[in-house]
């Protein structure tokens, strides 16, 4: 089956500590975008790729960083200068960067303790 | 530039009632529209798009119409369910520029649904 699969679905970590979240896919889709989820807030753009070795700074991407060396693959890290890290974190593909419909991962919620 | 502004909830149905959920939108250009829904704990679903003016999506008995001359693409369903309980999000696909083709997204509408 194809689809967005993202790891772990549950993450804590200690303050001050990096964390990488896992996004991959396997429906060939050149696009590729990171989302944060806040309660009671619409999802927020923080970094987006539209093709391998490339990414672009979304809305929030301060304290955050991408790696898009494979096509499939586009994990997020989570540094320490990220002040608030406590969200849900959802990972999206689509064909192309367009208008195009964008699929969803199932998200990982990480919990800075 | 590019906002969604969606009804506010939560919204509180008895099962079989019709739904209404607001979204109008602020945008350059021709975007795309889009309703995804999300269940606790789970990532977004789409559930119904439009392309352009005057489009109807549907899907699971939701429907929603792309109104140019109103900016709008209201979520509407006949007879809502239990099961239709979750947090559903109206979104625009950016349509030129060097936003092309990101997603901004309303806050989101919290609809429960008792039996």
């Amino acid at each position: 089956d194809g689809g967005i699969t993202q790891s772990p679905k549950y993450l804590f970590r200690k303050e001050g500590q990096n964390v990488t979240l896992s996004c991959e896919q396997n429906l060939n889709h050149d696009a590729m975008y990171w989302y944060r989820q806040d309660p009671g807030q619409g999802l927020r753009l923080i970094y987006y790729s539209q093709i391998v070795n490339d990414f672009q700074k979304g809305d929030i991407a301060e304290g955050y960083s991408v790696s898009r060396e494979k096509k499939e693959s586009f994990p997020l890290t989570v540094t320490s200068a990220q002040k608030n890290p406590t969200a849900f974190y959802l990972c999206a593909s689509s064909i192309e960067r367009t208008t195009d419909t964008q699929y969803f991962g199932p998200g990982t919620r990480l919990t800075v303790l | 530039g590019n906002s969604v502004t969606q009804m506010e909830g939560p919204v509180t149905l008895s099962e079989e009632a019709f739904l209404t959920i607001n979204c109008t939108y602020t945008a350059t250009g021709y975007p795309s529209l889009f309703w995804y829904v999300q269940y606790p704990g789970e990532g977004l679903q789409l559930l119904l798009k439009a392309t352009k003016a005057d489009d109807k999506g549907s899907n699971k008995g939701f429907e929603a119409t792309y109104r140019k001359e109103t900016t709008s693409f209201h979520l509407e369903k006949g007879s809502v369910q239990v099961s239709d309980s979750a947090v559903y999000f109206c979104a625009l696909a950016a349509a030129r520029g060097s936003t092309l083709g990101r997603l901004y997204f309303g806050r989101g509408t919290q609809l429960t649904v008792w039996p």
